[in-house]
């Protein structure tokens, strides 16, 4: 069955480090995204893109980049990761012109 | 200002009882509009989906658009404890593209 997957599950760094997490589909879909989702503030996008090389930055993009090389795998990279980034961040990803978009199951990250 | 605005609860019920959920938003472009539910520690699951204004029944939920007045709704019927998990609006203006969502509204229906 086709799913999207997202790698560590859980991840503990320290400030400073780079971070870099997996997501991965293989639904075949050219639409990706990665959100992050805190206490107050719901979910928020984070980059997204429509297609290979394409890469765009949503509302909170500061700290972060994605780089999309393949139509399965969008590694979302923390530059140097910082307290203010806990949280935890989901993968999702959509056909062309749909608006169902499909949830990974999140990566819990903390920043100490 | 935030563009969607849903207020985060918490909210408890009865089982059994009908649940109202709401949003408001402020961009009058929107016009796809989603339900997502969450479990806790899941991702997100599209529960319901309109198009424009109207009306939308599914089982025990209806989920209900009011462009004039930038007010979306969903209604579950026969609230059961399964239906416990954050509830979360969603819309956007074009076909395919991002998804605004609300804070998410925390239900529990207690048996």
């Amino acid at each position: 069955d086709a799913e999207i997957t997202q790698s560590p599950r859980h991840k503990i760094t320290e400030t400073g480090r780079q971070v870099t997490l997996a997501c991965h589909q293989t639904w075949n879909h050219n639409n990706m995204f990665w959100y992050r989702q805190d206490l107050g503030h719901g979910l928020r996008l984070i980059h997204y893109s429509y297609g290979v090389q394409d890469t765009n930055k949503g509302e909170v993009s500061d700290g972060y980049s994605v780089s999309r090389s393949n139509t399965e795998d969008l590694p979302l990279t923390l530059e140097s990761a910082a307290s203010s980034q806990t949280s935890v961040y989901f993968c999702a990803s959509s056909r062309d012109l749909g608006n169902e978009q499909f949830f990974g199951p999140g990566t819990r990250l903390t920043v100490l | 200002q935030k563009e969607v605005e849903q207020d985060p609860g918490p909210l408890s019920v009865p089982e059994g009882a009908i649940v109202s959920l709401n949003c408001t938003y402020s961009n009058s472009a929107f016009q796809y509009f989603m339900w997502y539910r969450q479990y806790s520690r899941k991702g997100p699951e599209l529960l319901m989906y309109t198009y424009s204004s109207g009306n939308k029944e599914d089982g025990r939920f209806t989920a209900q658009v009011d462009k004039s007045s930038k007010y979306i709704s969903l209604f579950i019927r026969d609230s059961q404890p399964s239906d416990s998990a954050t509830y979360l609006c969603a819309m956007t203006a074009t076909s395919g593209s991002r998804l605004t969502f609300g804070e998410g509204t925390q239900l529990t229906v207690n048996p």
